[in-house]
């Protein structure tokens, strides 16, 4: 168990759908990253928040945006769902930001699958 | 910008064989490099790094992986396999240009065999 927790852990929805994954990072870490894993792309980085603030922005749609919070949980928001956003969707959190060897921690996933 | 090579989709060994899992980098600057492996519906857990030093590294479950700078490789290495090893790795580095974020090679599944 990583400690970084992801709600729900799957989810089905129709085309046309806005839906919100949810990410609560491990204790006292302050940076929350999202990826993207699907087949033909495979684990693509979205984008990277940090204490709060926006730090990097990866291959992410603008139809997607994300955000976090106070208590430093994140959410990441898909709408206007397309067949080609069904994916396993990946929080991962580190102790901080701006030091390259820290290993981020990934929690279990969501998986989303679009009708 | 940086990147990660897996050159093998999958490998199969036997049991008790020794195993190798590939991996080629491409970044500028000091290279980060990291792998993980990833279970079957679960998320993907880290096994060992690279930051400097000793080229050999020595990680969870018994792997270790091997830095060599001139063949920019980081191949994925333990003595004995195991059938619970069976899994999908991926060899990744640090993106120390931009977003501090991870940048994943494609993964190889790994099938030992008993």
């Amino acid at each position: 168990d990583s400690g970084v927790t992801q709600t729900p852990k799957h989810l089905i929805t129709a085309t046309g759908q806005r839906v919100t994954l949810r990410c609560s990072p491990r204790s006292g870490d302050l940076s929350v990253y999202w990826y993207q894993q699907s087949l033909d792309q495979g684990l693509q980085f979205l984008i990277h928040y940090y204490n709060g603030e926006e730090r990097a922005k990866g291959n992410i749609l603008e139809r997607f945006s994300a955000q976090q919070f106070p208590d430093l949980h994140s959410e990441l928001n898909l709408s206007s769902l397309e067949l080609g956003d069904s994916a396993l969707y990946f929080c991962a959190s580190s102790v901080t930001t701006g030091v390259s060897y820290n290993e981020q921690f990934f929690g279990p996933g969501t998986r989303l699958t679009v009708l | 910008a940086q990147s990660v090579a897996q050159p093998e989709d999958q490998v199969n060994v036997a049991e008790g064989n020794p195993l190798t899992v590939k991996c080629t980098y491409s970044v500028s600057g000091n290279p980060y490099l990291f792998w993980y492996v990833q279970y079957p519906n679960r998320g993907l857990q880290f096994l060992l790094k690279y930051i400097t030093g000793d080229n050999l590294v020595k990680g969870s479950y018994g792997f270790e992986a091997e830095f060599n700078k001139s063949q920019t490789s980081f191949h994925l290495k333990k003595p004995s396999a195991l059938v619970s090893d069976s899994a999908l790795y991926f060899c990744a580095v640090r993106d120390t240009t931009y977003g501090q974020n991870f940048v994943f090679g494609p993964g190889t599944r790994l099938s030992v065999l008993p």
